[in-house]
């Protein structure tokens, strides 16, 4: 079955940086479009970050600014979120989620999400 | 850049019908497929339709989704209400400018 399994969330101190992992298991993964969306505590979802297939088309949410990095590695079926100079707003619940272009840009599989805590 | 829009919260009696809302603020509604997702809380969010009006395998007939140009809105129905379908319930959608945006969700309360 299709599992997706974040880590590397913690409590960080602002202006500092996090990256946060995703283990990807039962699907091919080179297959998958994959994204990053976040959620506040007690708020909405967020859509952050997309990546392609072979990781040459990348997107941002323009609220990030050019402060977070995905990418990833098919090889070990892995996504990654660098995320830098880390502010109060990006305390959340981040997810790595897959897309399936032929459900209308469904996310179809959601993990079970890494927080993260920015404060000082 | 467009929104979706949802009510923050709807309420109904177990057994009765609800119909969550969610308005595109610009562009046709109908021109992007729009997904709904349901979030327990503690939990991930799941997929209870896409591509507009379409069931995932387990989730049951109960569930139906669809779109209304007129008023540039798709909506979420859920009949025969249970205890088990409180939740947040998310409408989303996705183009090639703004990516996959969400509405704020709505909380529903069967009680």
């Amino acid at each position: 079955q299709v599992q997706l399994v974040e880590s590397g969330g913690g409590l960080v101190k602002p202006g500092g940086s996090l990256r946060l992992s995703c283990a990807a298991s039962g699907f091919t993964f080179s297959d998958y479009y994959m994204n990053w969306i976040r959620q506040a505590p007690g708020k909405g979802l967020e859509w952050v970050s997309y990546i392609s297939r072979s990781g040459s088309t990348i997107y941002y949410a323009d609220s990030l600014k050019g402060r977070f990095t995905i990418s990833r590695d098919n090889a070990k079926n892995s996504l990654f979120l660098q995320m830098s100079s880390l502010r109060a707003e990006d305390t959340a619940v981040y997810y790595c989620a897959r897309v399936t272009i032929s459900s209308g840009w469904l996310i179809d599989y959601w993990g079970q999400g890494t927080l993260v805590t920015v404060s000082s | 850049n467009f929104m979706l829009t949802q009510p923050h919260s709807v309420s109904e009696s177990p057994g009765k019908t609800v119909t969550i809302s969610c308005t595109r603020s610009s562009g046709s509604i109908a021109s992007n497929y729009v997904q709904w997702y349901q979030q327990r809380p503690g939990s991930s969010p799941t997929t209870v339709i896409y591509k507009d009006n379409q069931r995932p395998s387990g989730v049951p007939d109960r569930f139906s989704g669809s779109i209304d140009s007129s008023s540039n809105s798709a909506s979420l129905t859920i009949s025969g209400l249970t205890t088990e379908d409180e939740a947040d319930y998310y409408c989303q959608s996705y183009d090639s400018s703004n990516f996959w945006v969400f509405g704020g969700g709505t909380k529903l309360t069967v009680l």
